[in-house]
């Protein structure tokens, strides 16, 4: 029972990359989200998926995309990276009762 | 802006004492949440208070849920090295299905 994974554990880009982050929870969880942390700073939500086949905007969806593509996995693109973009980027399952966290991906856009 | 404010931003106290955090919101929340970040970890959750008034204690911590369901604190007694870390709080402040974090506490511990 791995709980939340999400990969890559660390990225660098340049300005103008695209990539996409993965996540996946086997813990049968509805929803998902995804949340950016910058140094010193709380999470705030960028997207979120209350159930498989919908997705929803956060506090800061601006530059990013997601994909719900099944119940076990919720997808983040970057399309165009751009050095503010730069954070650890969480994903977490569950519900606003309680959130599981995956262990995070460290992102710099150069 | 921030519906969810948590002081203070930063603590550093001595092995041995006592810590507090706090969180406020303007407005009534239907339940509060706290989670611990170790540094260079993910968010870890701890508890849940859905009750006015309620405490709930885990050993050392204590956590509380105001009257008004306005605000809410965690205290920890007699602070271990081990509890260094960053405490946040959360709640649903809207209807949906979105938590609002805290800033976080950020706690550091003096052996």
């Amino acid at each position: 029972n791995a709980g939340v994974t999400q990969t890559p554990k660390f990225q660098v880009l340049k300005t103008g990359q695209s990539m996409t982050l993965q996540c996946a929870q086997d813990m049968n969880h509805n929803s998902m989200y995804w949340y950016r942390q910058d140094p010193g700073m709380g999470l705030r939500l960028i997207y979120y998926s209350a159930s498989e086949g919908t997705t929803d905007k956060g506090e800061v969806p601006n530059g990013y995309n997601v994909s719900r593509l099944n119940k076990r996995e919720f997808s983040l693109r970057l399309e165009s990276a751009a050095p503010s973009q730069t954070s650890v980027y969480f994903c977490a399952s569950g519900t606003t009762d309680t959130q599981y966290f995956g262990p995070g991906t460290r992102l710099t856009v150069l | 802006g921030q519906q969810v404010m948590q002081i203070p931003q930063y603590q550093h106290v001595q092995e041995g004492e006592d810590f507090t955090t706090y969180c406020n919101s303007s407005t009534t929340l239907s339940n509060i949440q706290w989670y611990k970040q170790r540094p260079g970890g993910h968010p870890v959750f701890l508890i849940q208070l859905v009750k006015s008034g309620e405490v709930k204690k885990q050993k050392r911590l204590t956590f509380q849920f105001g009257e008004a369901k306005k605000n809410s604190s965690l205290h920890i007694t007699a602070t271990q090295t081990t509890d260094v870390g960053t405490y946040f709080c959360a709640a649903r402040v809207n209807a949906g299905n979105m938590l609002t974090f805290g800033g976080g506490t950020r706690l550091m511990v003096k052996p």
